[in-house]
Order: structure tokens, then C-alpha cells, then sequence
């Protein structure tokens, strides 16, 4: 089991771009989050997905975006990008059984977007 | 809103027990997490806990809860260098799957020989 896999590791982009990354859930796993993680700061959630749809969402602006697809893999993306989008941006998965039972949330590496 | 806060760092020396402190307002929050971060690494889960318990031990971590003082602890047995990393405390109010979860800043742990 490849566990969570992200794609790219690492990304360059400048201000006023746009930048996709994804992500490959765990096996078995449907329920995709999102979080960005500047240096020096915990993680914040982004959005989650779950049957193709944005489930929940994080005080975020429009510029970020997302999308799961039938095989429960997930892109992020960011339009018009910004300094201070620069970050570590870890993608999560785990079982979507329903809103009150619990089921581990596993991480994946992470892509480290520069913005310049 | 839901906040939750770490001190930065903790130094200890091998073989020493550590403890990690966390503090959060939402006293709604259902499950109470502890990750580990270690450099160029995603955060692995290290244990977590439901609010209705006050403590949890599993090897060499354990767990306690002060619900009343929205106080949240982890205690490392026996130290080691490899232990070293940055500690994350993390609150949702239901399942992960459901929704979110709210990360503190995280404690650099540095354990010295």
C-alpha cells in the first residue's frame, strides 16, 4: 500500500499564476482534506471532499479551488497566486463512514509551492 | 472560533521523560489529537483521544485530559533522539472524515544525548 501520495514534491510559480496539485488517497479511503501549512505554523484546513463533492470548507478565499474524481483522487487548486500562498500543502485521507464515527486521517508527504 | 495553542519548544536529554502541553477553546470538541512532523515529512498520527475519556496510554505515550481546563497533554516515556520532531496538538468536533481539524503551531521536541 503506496499509502497517500502528492504530486508534485516541489513547485515554482510567480505571483498572478495558477498552480494545480494532487493528491492519491490511501487505498480504501474516500474522503479527501486538504491543509496548508506555512513555515512555522500548524496545518489549516482548506476543504474536504467526500462523493465528489466539496463537503466542508475553511475560511479560504474563491482562488482556491478543488475537485475529487470517481476513483477518490483529489486536485487543489490555486488561481492568481499570491506571496503568501508560499507553503506546504498536505492532502488527507481517510474512510467517510459518517459524521459521528471516527477513522484515522492519514497524510501525505506534502508539495512545497514556492511563490516569487 | 475553535483555537488551540502550544508552546514552541521543549528540550530534553535522553532517557528523560517529555511532556507536551496543549490548550484549546472549544469546548465542543469531540476528538483531541497528537501528530508528529519530522523534517521534509507529512504529520503522522500518534494517538488521539475521545472527550469522554481523561487518559490514554499506548507504549511509551500517554495521553491525559482536563476537560474542564481545555488542557491537553502528551507525556513521552524514556525519551530517545529519535523522538526528536515538531509535535502537533489538533481538535475537530467530529470524526475526521467529517470535517475539519484545527492544528496548534506545534512544540519542537529536541532531545539531547
Amino acid at each position: 500500500d503506496a499509502g497517500v501520495t502528492q504530486s508534485p514534491t516541489h513547485l515554482i510559480k510567480t505571483r498572478g499564476q495558477q498552480v494545480t496539485l494532487r493528491c492519491s488517497p490511501k487505498s480504501g479511503h474516500d474522503t479527501v482534506s486538504w491543509y496548508q501549512q506555512a513555515l512555522g505554523q500548524g496545518p489549516q484546513f482548506i476543504f474536504q471532499y467526500y462523493e465528489e463533492e466539496e463537503r466542508q470548507r475553511g475560511n479560504f478565499p474563491d482562488r482556491f479551488s478543488g475537485h475529487q474524481f470517481p476513483n477518490y483522487s483529489s486536485e487543489l487548486n490555486v488561481n492568481a497566486l499570491l506571496l503568501g500562498d508560499s507553503a506546504l500543502y498536505l492532502c488527507a485521507s481517510s474512510a467517510g463512514t459518517g459524521f459521528s464515527s471516527y477513522n484515522e486521517q492519514f497524510f501525505g508527504p506534502g508539495t512545497r509551492l514556492t511563490v516569487l | 472560533g475553535e483555537d488551540v495553542e502550544q508552546s514552541l519548544f521543549l528540550s530534553v536529554r535522553e532517557g528523560d521523560s517529555s511532556v507536551i502541553n496543549c490548550t484549546y477553546t472549544d469546548s465542543s470538541s469531540t476528538y483531541l489529537y497528537w501528530y508528529k512532523q519530522e523534517p521534509g515529512a507529512g504529520l503522522q498520527l500518534l494517538t488521539y483521544i475521545f472527550s469522554n475519556m481523561d487518559m490514554k496510554q499506548d507504549q511509551r505515550l500517554t495521553v491525559l485530559l482536563n476537560k474542564k481546563d481545555k488542557h491537553l497533554s502528551l507525556r513521552i516515556a524514556d525519551t530517545q533522539t529519535g523522538d526528536s520532531a515538531i509535535y502537533f496538538c489538533a481538535e475537530s468536533l467530529e470524526g475526521t472524515n467529517a470535517g475539519k481539524s484545527t492544528f496548534g503551531d506545534g512544540t519542537t521536541l529536541t532531545v539531547k544525548p
